[in-house]
């Protein structure tokens, strides 16, 4: 079946060390986007992208990069410069022309 | 920022009508009204969305009123599933837009036995 694949589910790390949080789909969608969100939060957006090679920075970019080498992968990396790292991360792509999202599962970090 | 504005939270009995209002005052002409989801600890889910017609779907309804700058989603028989977090969003619907989407906060929606 088409979806949006996240993984790790539950992710643990200590304090300093880069973590990459995997998002994959097979929707064949052109958009890519990755959100934190924190407890009793909305969503707050990091990055996006709209074709492969070429992304943008969200709200909250600062601590974070990505990048976009094929259309069905988009890989988060949350680096030691990310202040407060422990947080729901959700992944997301969409069609250009329907614009609903579709989301991931999600992964959640937490960082000792 | 987001550019709507909702109730921070809801209570509907079961089986009634659960109707949750949106406010996108500054909403621009191409822009499309998006309904999503949030069942705890889960990825947000597509539930309907629309530009200037009232819209149906198997999941609820859509009403948007004519000047556009507010909307009300409707559950029509609220079930205890129906518990969690609504976000209304506005996005331009082309083919060469490069928006970025953007939440906010929700309606937490608690539909009560």
């Amino acid at each position: 079946d088409g979806g949006i694949t996240q993984s790790p589910k539950y992710l643990f790390r200590k304090e300093g060390q880069n973590v990459t949080l995997s998002c994959e789909q097979n929707l064949n969608h052109d958009a890519m986007y990755w959100y934190r969100q924190d407890p009793g939060q909305g969503l707050r957006l990091i990055y996006y992208s709209q074709i492969v090679n070429d992304f943008q920075k969200g709200d909250i970019a600062e601590g974070y990069s990505v990048s976009r080498e094929k259309k069905e992968s988009f890989p988060l990396t949350v680096t030691s410069a990310q202040k407060n790292p422990t947080a729901f991360y959700l992944c997301a792509s969409s069609m250009v022309v329907t614009g609903e999202l579709f989301f991931g599962e999600g992964s959640r970090l937490t960082v000792l | 920022d987001a550019k709507t504005t909702q109730p921070t939270s809801m209570d509907c009995a079961e089986g009634r009508a659960a109707n949750l209002p949106c406010n996108h005052s500054t909403i621009s002409g191409n822009e499309y009204v998006y309904w999503y989801r949030q069942i705890h600890s889960q990825g947000p889910q597509y539930i309907i969305h629309g530009l200037k017609n009232n819209e149906t779907n198997e999941m609820a309804s859509l009403i948007i009123t004519e000047d556009r700058k507010s909307s009300t989603l409707i559950l029509p028989h609220a079930t205890l599933r129906d518990t969690a977090v609504y976000y209304c969003i506005v996005r331009v619907r082309m083919q060469t837009s490069y928006d970025k989407v953007i939440f906010g906060p929700g309606t937490s929606l608690s539909v009560i036995p």
